[in-house]
């Protein structure tokens, strides 16, 4: 199974930061990566998917880079409604690993 | 709009058996893969299982493996999960979820979650 990796597991930021998070693939997935973000006791919501491009009504502050093993998330400047967990999913093969998730809270 | 309803969750002993439903509506349900997804209670997602728009093709973790069937009746618009040999370390919310294919598989719909919590 490919393992992803989140980094940093927490982070800690204010109203208007730049945000960046990664998620590393034990192997090579091309660009087959989403990201979500999940509140607590919601769903998971679809922020970003092969790799960079945004889902449709998704803020423009996310963005998505990366493709093989390394990606990146980044909030270009994060809002008080962006805190949250967020996740990387693998979309390359089954089965279809998820990170084991940023949780994005207020400095 | 599109809906997914799931239901079937409770608490059940550990061997035991449980069935979860998803009623779908608000697209045309046979064209779209549907995945299950779970969440152990303080914990990340876990992908459990998915099935092709005809029913025809599954895939399952492996930690659900020759334990659950995931199912869907496409006349009734419902996607099923069968639970057998539940142990305690499948107690989580289990979400049904739809699975959209141009976006590489990624779920841009999901359920409101239904609890399993296994237990004696």
């Amino acid at each position: 199974d490919i393992q992803l990796t989140q980094s940093p597991s927490f982070l800690s930021a204010s109203v208007g930061d730049r945000v960046t998070i990664t998620c590393r693939a034990s192997q090579g997935i091309s660009s087959y990566l989403a990201w979500y973000q999940q509140k607590p006791g919601k769903a998971p919501k679809l922020l970003i998917y092969a790799a960079s491009t945004l889902q449709s009504g998704v803020p423009s502050r996310f963005s998505g880079s990366g493709s093989g093993t390394e990606f990146t998330l980044t909030i270009s400047s994060l809002q008080p409604e962006d805190f949250a967990t967020y996740y990387c999913q693998q979309l390359n093969t089954y089965p279809r690993t998820f990170g084991q998730g940023t949780k994005v809270e207020i400095k | 709009e599109v809906q997914l309803l799931d239901s079937g969750g409770g608490l059940v002993q550990p061997g035991g058996s449980l069935r979860l439903s998803c009623a779908a509506s608000g697209f045309p349900f046979s064209n779209y893969a549907m995945i299950w997804v779970r969440q152990a209670p303080g914990k990340g997602l876990e992908w459990v299982s998915v099935i092709s728009g005809s029913g025809g093709g599954t895939n399952y973790a492996d930690s659900v493996k020759g334990r659950f069937t995931i199912s869907r009746d496409n006349s009734k618009n419902t996607l099923y999960l069968q639970m057998n040999s539940l142990r305690a370390e499948d107690t989580a919310v289990y979400y049904c979820a739809r699975s959209l294919a141009v976006a590489q598989g990624a779920v841009d719909s999901w359920g409101q979650g239904t609890l399993v919590t296994v237990s004696s």
